[in-house]
């Protein structure tokens, strides 16, 4: 998908470390949501924002953050990252009531 | 209760056959509903929308039942490419557009 972008997509971690994952999108959406998705869990949702300046908990804000300073850019912040929160994290926009666009993934172990 | 649930499998059904996935979902107020596919861990990609009224795009035929609030795929003459873990996605306006994904189905298809 040439419209949204994830970097990194691949990165390791020591527990406790920091890190950002920066999601952005060329085609003016205005909703753009955070997933990670887990083996036989599906996708589920982090955090997500509809419009720049705002953002919203999903079903698994705890121990990330986000931002939508600009509207083609969200964030997504781990402060001191665990074990648990290895998983692959997908980012996804949406223009309305079409189709989501997603991002290629990017691949997050701590160890 | 999950907000919407899938029959995990994995489906294991040999070249040609069909197979048909069932999704169910909660929330009454739920307005569009989609068919993903996503390979290998790969972003998901939109295999269809679901209407009402019903769709079909060459061998897959996707289907709405908002009376009993679940929303059927059905892959006829099944291919090896194939192959895949379907994922349904429902559309929930609480406040914002959420996607709210099943946990996806694993077929294989046997040559």
């Amino acid at each position: 998908n040439a419209g949204v972008t994830q970097t990194p997509k691949f990165r390791v971690l020591k527990t406790g470390q920091s890190m950002t994952l920066l999601c952005a999108q060329d085609m003016n959406h205005e909703y753009m949501y955070w997933y990670r998705q887990d083996p036989g869990m599906g996708l589920r949702l982090i955090h997500y924002s509809v419009g720049e300046g705002t953002t919203a908990k999903g079903e698994v804000p705890d121990g990330y953050n986000v931002s939508r300073l600009k509207k083609q850019n969200f964030l997504l912040g781990l402060e001191s990252a665990a074990p648990s929160q290895t998983s692959v994290y997908f980012c996804a926009t949406l223009p309305g009531d079409t189709e989501a666009f997603f991002g290629q993934g990017t691949r997050l172990t701590v160890v | 209760r999950k907000e919407v649930e899938q029959d995990p499998g994995p489906f294991n059904v040999p070249e040609g056959a069909t197979v048909a996935f069932n999704c169910t979902y909660s929330n009454s107020a739920s307005q569009s509903f989609f068919w993903y596919r996503q390979d290998c861990r790969k972003e998901p990609k939109l295999l269809m929308s679901v209407y009402s009224s019903g769709n079909e795009d060459g061998r897959f035929t996707a289907q709405l039942n908002r009376a009993s609030q679940y929303i059927s795929l059905l892959i006829r003459d099944s291919k090896l490419s194939d192959s895949a873990t379907y994922l349904c996605v429902v559309k929930v306006p609480q406040g914002a557009q959420k996607l709210v994904f099943g946990q996806g189905t694993r077929l294989t298809i046997n040559p």
